[in-house]
């Protein structure tokens, strides 16, 4: 399985951009990037996937390097309620597997 | 709310017990999968289920079980527990030919 490698913490203010960084130096031709999010007390919820190109949905961003061996979730504006810890696995696509990801704090 | 149901929220056990945890995908889904989260380990794939039949296993120990029913609910069985089984147990669902998968409020185990 591809391992990642995420900040463990980072911190935003509300309205601002935040940009996620993950490393999957690892990862095979064929699978997709995924990004998952958890808000305490919760399970993990989809953000967003990818394979090569970048993409983007109503709730993020993703940037893949040209490589495919880094990533980047991008909330375009920050709110309190995407206080969470963010969650990347660049693995098979539905064997998920996610480290200690990285805790997004959001200053008001 | 992500659709998928599972139960109990929590339970309290002892060393040496069996305990099921069951999952009711979302209407629809016909995958099943289930996740093993813990503080050390993180998340960990444990098996994935399609329409009955057993797709994949990850990390999942010969002391668990898994199986789907022809209603797609699916049952974790963990039997002859150890205090390193404690964490939270997640199961996710996802539609056909998506990646996407849709968690669970998951369920909290404790053997003590």
């Amino acid at each position: 399985d591809a391992k990642t490698t995420q900040p463990n913490s980072m911190e935003s203010n509300e309205e601002e951009p935040v940009h996620l960084p993950c490393n999957h130096s690892t990862i095979s031709g064929t699978d997709y990037i995924h990004w998952y999010r958890q808000l305490p007390s919760q399970g993990p919820e989809y953000v967003i996937h990818g394979l090569t190109s970048n993409v983007n949905n109503r709730m993020a961003s993703l940037a893949i390097a040209e490589d495919r061996k880094s990533s980047t979730l991008i909330l375009h504006r920050a709110t309190l309620r995407d206080a969470a810890v963010y969650y990347c696995d660049g693995g098979s696509n539905y064997k998920l597997t996610f480290g200690k990801g990285t805790l997004l704090t959001v200053n008001p | 709310d992500s659709g998928v149901t599972q139960t109990p929220k929590h339970l309290i056990t002892a060393t040496g017990q069996r305990v099921t945890l069951r999952c009711s995908p979302r209407s629809g889904d016909l995958s099943v999968y289930w996740y093993q989260q813990s503080l050390d380990q993180g998340l960990q794939f444990l098996i994935h289920y399609y329409n009955g039949e057993e797709r994949a296993k990850g990390n999942i120990l010969e002391r668990f079980s898994a199986q789907q029913f022809p209603d797609l609910h699916s049952e974790l069985n963990l039997s002859s527990l150890e205090l390193g089984d404690s964490a939270l147990y997640f199961c996710a669902s996802s539609a056909p030919n998506t990646d996407t998968q849709y968690f669970g409020p998951g369920t909290r185990l404790t053997v003590l």
